[in-house]
C-alpha cells in the first residue's frame, strides 16, 4: 500500500504566524485530501486536490502528483487552527490512507 | 444537509463482549467506509461498502465486521472485545464508490474496553 508522511510532526506558532505542512507519498494516487481534526476527533474536510493548487480562505494546498508531495499553507494563523492536520492519498485501491498527521498549536 | 451521524457517541464494554455501532451517512451518499483510529497505529481502514455490499477491506481479523442496509446506513460490529480495540471509530460516506468521490466523516464513536 502507499506509504505517507507527513512533516513536521509537530508544530508550535505564535497567532499571526504562517506555516508549511508537508506531505509525501510513495505511489501515484488518483486524489488526495486534507483534513482537520478538532479536539473532539471529528476530521474536517479542508481540501480534496489530486493535483494543483487551491484555496479557501487563509488555507491553501498544492498537490504535485508527478512528484508525490502535498502541502498545505497555513497564512495568519489563529488559535482556532490548533489540532491536528492529515493528508490522506487515495489510490484504485479506494481507501484513504492516512499520513501520522502534524500536530500544531497556535498560541495566543 | 446533515452530516454524517455515528452513534452511540462513546461506549464502555468489557473484555469479551461484541459491540455494535452505527452510521448514518449523508443523505444521497451511497458508499459508507469505516476507519479505526488509536493512538499507536493512527488512523487505519476497516471497510468499504456500497450498494449493501462489502467492497473492500483492511487488514483486521475476522472479529471486526459490517454491513450495509438498503437505505445506505451501515453498522460495524466488533466480536469477543479486546483491550486493544479500544479506540475511535470512525465512519465516512462519500456519493458513490470510486477514488475520485470526496469522503465525509462522522464526529466518531470513542470505544473504550475494560
Amino acid at each position: 500500500g502507499i506509504q505517507v508522511e507527513q512533516s513536521p510532526p509537530d508544530l508550535i506558532l505564535q497567532e499571526g504566524a504562517n506555516s508549511t505542512l508537508r506531505c509525501n507519498f510513495s505511489d501515484s494516487v488518483n486524489n488526495l485530501q486534507w483534513f482537520h481534526q478538532n479536539p473532539w476527533g471529528q476530521l474536517i474536510n479542508l481540501f480534496y486536490i489530486p493535483s494543483g493548487t487551491k484555496q479557501n480562505g487563509r488555507l491553501s494546498a498544492t498537490t504535485v502528483a508527478t512528484e508525490r508531495y502535498s502541502l498545505l499553507y497555513i497564512s495568519s494563523s489563529q488559535t482556532t487552527d490548533s489540532g491536528v492536520y492529515f493528508c490522506a492519498p487515495r489510490n484504485a485501491g479506494n481507501m484513504l490512507t492516512f499520513g501520522g498527521g502534524t500536530r500544531l498549536m497556535v498560541k495566543p | 444537509k446533515a452530516g454524517v451521524t455515528q452513534t452511540p457517541r462513546y461506549l464502555i464494554k468489557t473484555r469479551g463482549q461484541q459491540v455494535t455501532l452505527s452510521c448514518s451517512p449523508i443523505s444521497g451518499h451511497r458508499s459508507v467506509s469505516w476507519y479505526q483510529q488509536t493512538p499507536g497505529q493512527g488512523l487505519q481502514f476497516l471497510f468499504e461498502y456500497f450498494s449493501e455490499t462489502q467492497r473492500n477491506k483492511g487488514n483486521f481479523p475476522g472479529r471486526f465486521s459490517g454491513r450495509q442496509f438498503s437505505n445506505s446506513r451501515s453498522e460495524m460490529n466488533v466480536s469477543t472485545l479486546e483491550l486493544g480495540d479500544s479506540a475511535l471509530y470512525l465512519c465516512a460516506s462519500s456519493l458513490a464508490l470510486g477514488s475520485s468521490y470526496e469522503q465525509y466523516f462522522g464526529p466518531g464513536t470513542r470505544l473504550t474496553v475494560t
